[in-house]
């Protein structure tokens, strides 16, 4: 069964503050790991997909890296707007077409 | 529409009662998928469609749960004999199918509850 953790779950920063969220992961083949954004009432937005360790994908201020274990979002300068909760999900060998998501880290820019 | 909508929004129901959720995915999507996501937790998987086929119903969580897409395209979640432990968020989401099943567009949700 595939299963994501993802640490911690609520961060609060100061603006300009950089940090990193984590996302433990365990699959069966991976197929790809994914990150989310999710605003309040809204759906998750995507934002990266990640398919082999070694890889990194950069979007503005955010940059995930993949090793074999974990995945990890890297903040840049963060701004108030970059507030949201951060899904990581990941579609593992046995389990085509169904993600599997973590809890979720609560992101809190303070300016 | 641009994007995948769902309705209704909001459904109050009393126990025992069925429900249907509608879902009309981003035009052209070839994938549909209905996930359920508790307060403060990630979305759970229920089951997903290729086209009209329905490739995996192993998230749903008993026979009171199905899920339909006859044409290919608008899909309906009808849960039977609605319990309060149903009570959630049903969320939506469709896929191209061509950038990989992980690039999904999820749509507002319905938020369902039951008393």
């Amino acid at each position: 069964e595939d299963q994501v953790t993802q640490s911690p779950e609520a961060l609060r920063l100061q603006e300009g503050e950089s940090s990193s969220l984590n996302c433990s992961y365990t699959v069966s083949g991976l197929r790809g790991l994914f990150w989310y954004r999710q605003d309040p009432g809204k759906g998750p937005e995507f934002l990266f997909t990640l398919y082999s360790a070694g890889e990194e994908k950069e979007k503005e201020r955010l940059k995930a890296t993949l090793t074999k274990k974990e995945s990890f979002l890297h903040i840049t300068a963060p701004k108030p707007e970059d507030s949201a909760t951060y899904l990581c999900a990941v579609e593992g060998g046995t389990s085509y077409g169904k993600l599997t998501f973590g809890q979720g880290t609560i992101l809190t820019v303070h300016p | 529409g641009a994007g995948v909508s769902q309705s209704p929004r909001y459904k109050v129901t009393k126990r025992g009662q069925d429900v249907a959720l509608r879902c009309d995915p981003i035009s052209g999507h070839v994938s549909l998928y209905w996930y359920r996501q508790a307060l403060g937790q990630g979305p759970e998987f229920l089951t997903y469609f290729n086209y009209e086929a329905q490739q995996d119903k192993s998230g749903l969580p008993n026979d009171r749960f199905s899920a339909e897409r006859p044409e290919g395209s608008i899909s309906t979640l009808t849960i039977q004999r609605t319990e309060q432990r149903d009570s959630a968020m049903y969320r939506c989401a469709s896929s191209s199918g061509q950038s990989g099943v992980g690039e999904l567009f999820f749509g507002e949700g319905s938020r369902l509850t039951v008393l």
